[in-house]
């Protein structure tokens, strides 16, 4: 079993739509929750990162992570066509610094 | 600041060719990682190095050596290249105490004839 699933997608939904990315993961070490956004040909950056269990927004981005189930999620209101990327989620331990990687869902905002 | 540098940004080597990829990074980070894209199955961490002179194998370090003589640079090298090392790859820095935010170069195509 891999340390984290995602699905791949792809994910095609039109502008101004509420998009839901998922994640879940086996390893219950892991203390911090991260997404990262990369536009083709690029190197991935990070869009936003949470701590332990809860919500966090920053601006359209709402990160969400429910440690008990083992699931985070990443909302993205009103979605714009700059949008369209592939969206990864990662996860690391609080002791070391190895980052575990989900495969990547490809997001496309249709205008 | 230039973040993490990565060169070339493409290289194509015939089988049995040796190379290095070259990364730099200025922001003093502890830690680097080399990663490789494939498509169907993300960033996958070949080596990673905590510090200047350690280093330590990934998941997929098979082919592939490194070394950490600076803070600065972490190169990768592939020792005989091979068709099934067609691939991105990414280096990436984050300082040792911070477990939130990983840097990511631009990533160096690299296509084995």
């Amino acid at each position: 079993q891999k340390e984290v699933e995602q699905d791949p997608g792809p994910l095609s939904v039109p502008e101004g739509a509420i998009v839901s990315l998922n994640c879940t993961y086996s390893n219950s070490a892991f203390q911090y929750f991260m997404w990262y956004r990369q536009y083709s040909r690029k190197g991935p950056e990070l869009l936003m990162y949470t701590y332990s269990s809860g919500n966090k927004e920053d601006g359209r981005f709402t990160a969400q992570v429910d440690k008990s189930s083992k699931y985070i999620s990443l909302f993205i209101r009103d979605s714009q066509p700059s949008d369209s990327a592939t969206y990864l989620c990662a996860m690391s331990a609080y002791t070391g610094n190895q980052f575990y990687f989900g495969t990547g869902t490809s997001l496309t905002v249709i205008p | 600041n230039a973040g993490v540098t990565q060169t070339p940004k493409f290289q194509v080597l015939k089988t049995g060719q040796s190379m290095t990829l070259q990364c730099a990074q200025d922001m003093n980070h502890e830690y680097m990682s080399w990663y490789r894209q494939d498509p169907g199955m993300g960033l996958r961490l070949i080596h990673y190095s905590v510090g200047a002179g350690i280093t330590d194998q990934g998941e997929v370090p098979n082919g592939y050596n490194v070394s950490r003589s600076t803070t600065e640079d972490f190169p990768l090298r592939l020792l005989s290249a091979a068709p099934s090392q067609t691939s991105v790859y990414f280096c990436a820095s984050s300082p040792q105490r911070k477990n939130t935010e990983a840097f990511f170069g631009q990533g160096t195509r690299l296509t084995v004839v």
